[in-house]
């Protein structure tokens, strides 16, 4: 498996507070990537990273910021929660070059927003 | 804008039957097509990537296809088992990002 991990696991918070994700590799890849999944959109791109501090958005950026000062590290924030937030939250890296064709997926946050 | 679709939503099949899912998407212009394997409350598996160059990739006992100019992916696992029952999701890359179809629940019944 790629040495992807996300933490926390899993978070329960209330609408209005500030949340933030982080997605740990230890593959030295350079692209790294948000995802959400919910049940009839699939799995949706929040945002990407192609190296430090370069970033950009995806598909359903709005409510979301993004972070990475190194190479390891790949932060999301929610800045102020809402409850069409809640969902399970996927970190992917992939490497550069033709390596940079395949995937590779963390395990998951569950988030709950009441 | 690239659309993936998988059909069917979910497939129930006995145990030992061969068995093929389907992936079909809009814009022919890919750079690959990545196919997964999503077990309950876990995150995707990477099963098999195809190059827009190549038409297939094999992975054990998977086999995955690529018509690119007809829109089509075929993954075909053969003697299924238990272990197999999970979602499968096809994913095609168009340029930075991939888009995901919502994948395929199958079931293999002992």
């Amino acid at each position: 498996d790629a040495g992807i991990t996300q933490s926390p696991r899993h978070k329960v918070t209330e609408t209005g507070t500030p949340v933030t994700l982080r997605c740990h590799q230890t593959e030295n890849h350079r692209y790294m990537y948000w995802y959400r999944q919910d049940p009839g959109h699939g799995l949706r791109l929040i945002h990407y990273s192609y190296g430090v501090k370069d970033t950009d958005k995806g598909e359903v950026s709005d409510g979301y910021s993004v972070s990475r000062s190194k190479t390891e590290d790949f932060l999301l924030t929610l800045e102020s929660a809402t409850s069409s937030q809640t969902s399970v939250y996927f970190c992917a890296i992939s490497g550069a070059g033709l390596a940079r064709n395949e995937q590779f997926f963390g395990p998951g946050t569950r988030l709950t927003v009441l | 804008k690239q659309e993936v679709t998988q059909i069917p939503a979910a497939l129930s099949v006995p145990e030992g039957e061969n068995l093929v899912l389907n992936c079909s998407f809009t814009d022919s212009a890919i750079y690959n097509l990545q196919w997964f394997r999503q077990d309950p409350g876990k995150g995707l598996t990477s099963l098999l990537l195809i190059q827009s160059s190549q038409r297939e990739q094999t992975s054990g006992r998977l086999n995955a296809s690529l018509d690119k100019s007809s829109g089509r992916s075929t993954l075909y696992i053969a003697a299924s088992q238990p272990g197999d029952s999970a979602t499968y999701l096809c994913a095609v890359r168009g340029s930075e990002k991939l888009v995901f179809g919502k994948g395929t629940k199958l079931t293999v019944n002992p």
